[in-house]
């Protein structure tokens, strides 16, 4: 099974400012990996597939890179309802996994 | 507007079956791929199983293979997750959610708001 890593666990940020989220596979997935938010109580939001194919109506601020074993998703300037937990998936290999998430919250 | 709404949760006893439903509206249902994936009370999501447009290829994680079936019935655009032997783990919100790749393994591009189940004496 391929083991997904996110970092931080928990990234406190000032709307307006900046957020870099980081994704490590255990090995390759190549370019097989999604990005989701979730809130809580709500269904989780697809935001990236492909690792940088965006969802649709995803705002601009909203960018994610990365191949192989390391993926990125940035958040330009949050703004309040981008606080969340935000989570990647790999679908390169049986059973698609998920990292643990990424707490985005405000400073 | 694309809708999925599941049903089916509550409270059952350790070794107990449950069965969940999804219905799906807003798009052509028969033609994805269709899964179900879980979240456990504090913890991340999981993927649990997913099936084909029609219900001929299944994969599950192998932490409930031999206890869950995963089925549609695509005349009524609906998904079913039937459960058995149910464990305290297996206690989780379940999300019905569609499958966005044309291939059997890809992303989720649509989930429902889930339902939850506990399994607890």
């Amino acid at each position: 099974e391929i083991v997904m890593t996110q970092s931080p666990a928990t990234l406190s940020v000032s709307p307006g400012e900046r957020a870099t989220l980081s994704c490590r596979a255990s090995q390759s997935v190549s370019s097989n990996l999604a990005w989701y938010q979730h809130k809580p109580g709500q269904a989780p939001r697809l935001l990236f597939y492909g690792a940088s194919t965006r969802a649709t109506a995803l705002p601009a601020r909203f960018s994610g890179s990365g191949s192989g074993t390391e993926f990125t998703l940035t958040i330009s300037s949050l703004q309040s309802e981008d606080f969340a937990v935000y989570y990647c998936q790999q679908y390169h290999n049986w059973p698609r996994t998920f990292g643990q998430g990424t707490k985005v919250e405000i400073k | 507007e694309l809708q999925l709404v599941e049903s089916g949760g509550g409270l059952v006893q350790p070794g107990g079956s449950l069965r969940l439903s999804c219905v799906g509206s807003g798009f052509t249902f028969s033609n994805y791929w269709m899964s179900w994936v879980r979240q456990a009370p504090g913890k991340g999501l999981e993927w649990v199983t997913n099936i084909n447009q029609h219900g001929s290829e299944k994969h599950y994680v192998d932490s409930v293979k031999g206890r869950f079936n995963i089925s549609r019935d695509n005349a009524k655009n609906s998904l079913y997750l039937q459960m058995y032997s149910l464990r305290a783990e297996d206690t989780a919100v379940y999300y019905c959610a569609r499958d966005g790749g044309v291939y059997s393994n890809s992303w989720n591009d649509y989930w429902g708001q889930g339902t939850l189940v506990t399994v607890s004496s």
